[in-house]
């Protein structure tokens, strides 16, 4: 079945770096478009970013445009979130997300901490 | 951005009895290749998102029958014919026509 598990989430000072990871398995990860959306804490949620199954197309939140950057490596069957000049309003849970804009599967989270 | 709104934001419901949410969003969803991306989500506590329904009408593999989308442009619809008890938690619509896609505020179905 479809397996995504994040990694990477911690606490970080602001304007400090974070780079999630998310493994996948139980799908053709080459062919999948690809996002991350995230969910501050109580709060709803928020589609910041996907990336094409080539990475050759490639969309941000205007929240995180210029400091976050999608990526993929179809050989490790892996996405990633590098997230720079984080601000404390970027605290949330991060989730890897099959498909876009289908979300037809979720990870269980990454939760990324921006404090002093 | 394309708002989504939800209605009602908290729902009290009874075991067996139906529930309703609304969403509606402030542009029409009609995407230029004639699909509408509007994608209903149950969130369970503690628990990741889960998508239910997909392009309005359209049933996710293992999602109970009682769930079913409806609507068109910019009003839309998700019912419970039934609620059951692992039916509560938050349920999310969420457009993908008009980028960046967005979601309604979502909507508490708990048990009265």
């Amino acid at each position: 079945q479809v397996q995504l598990v994040e990694s990477g989430g911690g606490l970080v000072k602001p304007g400090g770096s974070l780079r999630l990871s998310c493994v996948t398995s139980g799908f053709t990860f080459s062919d999948s478009y690809m996002s991350w959306i995230r969910q501050a804490p109580g709060k709803g949620l928020e589609w910041l970013s996907y990336i094409s199954g080539s990475s050759a197309d490639t969309k941000y939140a205007g929240s995180v445009k210029g400091r976050f950057t999608i990526s993929r490596d179809n050989a490790k069957k892996s996405l990633y979130l590098q997230m720079d000049s984080l601000r404390v309003e970027d605290t949330a849970v991060y989730y890897c997300v099959r498909g876009a804009p289908s979300a037809g599967s979720w990870g269980q989270g990454a939760l990324v901490t921006v404090s002093s | 951005d394309v708002v989504m709104t939800q209605s009602p934001l908290s729902l009290p419901v009874t075991l067996g009895q139906p529930a309703s949410i609304s969403c509606r969003s402030s542009q029409s969803l009609v995407h230029s290749d004639g699909n509408t991306y509007l994608n209903w989500f149950q969130q369970r506590p503690g628990q990741s998102p889960r998508r239910l329904i997909y392009k309005v009408s359209n049933r996710d593999s293992g999602v109970p029958d009682r769930f079913s989308g409806s609507g068109s442009g910019t009003d839309f619809t998700l019912k419970i014919s039934r609620v059951e008890a692992e039916d509560v938690g938050v349920y999310y619509c969420m457009q993908g026509t008009h980028w960046p896609w967005t979601f309604g505020q979502g909507t508490t179905v708990e048990i009265k």
